[in-house]
C-alpha cells in the first residue's frame, strides 16, 4: 500500500540559511499534518491543512511556513535556521480530521 | 504539565512478561485515543485505536475510561521484537475538529531474552 512520502531524509544547513521539506501524502488523503520532533522529545504539532487551506497552527515559529498544493502535497518552508531547528520533521496524512493519521518516514534536519 | 501524561520507563521485562502502561490527559475534550508504536526515532505508527468499551488486537489490550481521563495498554507474552518506545496519543478536536495530535513523551519497553 502506497505510504506518505518526505523528502528529503536528511538535509544538512547552515544557521541563517533556509530549507525546504516536502511531503507527499496517501492517495486520496485531503488532510496533512506537519510534527516536530526534537533529541529525546515526543512530536510536537507545528500545522495542518485539509482541502488546501490551513486548519490548525501550532507551536510553529514565525520563520516557518507551509501549504499544501492542489495535487494535496504540502511544503514547509524554514527560515533563518538556528541551532535548535535540528530535528525529525514528520508529516502525516488522513482521509479527513477524524480519521487515522499515517505518519511519513520523516527528514531529519541538521543545521550546524 | 503536559496535556498527555506517561511513565517514561524504562521498563526492562524478559521475555513472556505481562507489561502495562498508563497515560492520562488533562483535555477532557478529547475526542479520540490511540496508541502508536516509535522505533529507534523512526515514524510512530499506529498500534491500535483506544475506545471506552476497550478493544484488544492479539496480544495487545487497551482501555479507556473517560471519567478518570485515563488510559492503558497491555502487553501480554512480550516478544523481543516488542521492544520499543510506546506513545499514548490523543485528538482533541472538540468543536475545530482539527485533527492535531497530542502525544505523550513516550514509555520505553526493552524486552530482554
Amino acid at each position: 500500500a502506497a505510504g506518505v512520502i518526505q523528502s528529503p531524509r536528511h538535509l544538512i544547513k547552515e544557521k541563517r540559511e533556509t530549507a525546504t521539506l516536502k511531503c507527499y501524502p496517501i492517495p486520496r488523503h485531503d488532510t496533512v499534518y506537519w510534527y516536530q520532533q526534537g533529541p529525546g522529545q515526543d512530536p510536537q504539532f507545528l500545522i495542518s491543512f485539509y482541502e488546501k487551506m490551513q486548519s490548525d497552527k501550532g507551536s510553529i515559529p514565525d520563520r516557518f511556513s507551509a501549504q499544501q498544493f492542489s495535487d494535496y502535497h504540502s511544503e514547509l518552508n524554514m527560515s533563518s535556521l538556528e541551532l535548535g531547528d535540528s530535528a525529525l520533521y514528520f508529516c502525516a496524512s488522513s482521509r479527513t480530521t477524524t480519521d487515522t493519521q499515517y505518519f511519513g518516514p520523516g527528514t531529519r534536519l541538521t543545521v550546524l | 504539565r503536559k496535556e498527555v501524561e506517561q511513565d517514561p520507563g524504562p521498563f526492562n521485562v524478559p521475555e513472556g512478561a505481562t507489561v502495562a502502561f498508563n497515560c492520562t490527559y488533562s483535555n477532557s475534550a478529547s475526542q479520540s485515543f490511540f496508541w502508536y508504536r516509535q522505533d529507534c526515532r523512526k515514524e510512530p505508527k499506529l498500534l491500535m485505536s483506544v475506545y471506552s468499551s476497550g478493544n484488544e488486537d492479539g496480544r495487545f489490550t487497551a482501555q479507556l475510561n473517560r471519567a478518570s481521563q485515563y488510559i492503558s495498554l497491555l502487553i501480554r507474552d512480550s516478544k523481543l521484537s516488542d521492544s520499543a518506545t510506546y506513545l499514548c496519543v490523543v485528538n482533541t478536536d472538540g468543536s475545530s475538529n482539527t485533527g492535531k495530535l497530542i502525544f505523550g513523551q513516550g514509555t520505553t519497553l526493552q524486552v530482554k531474552p
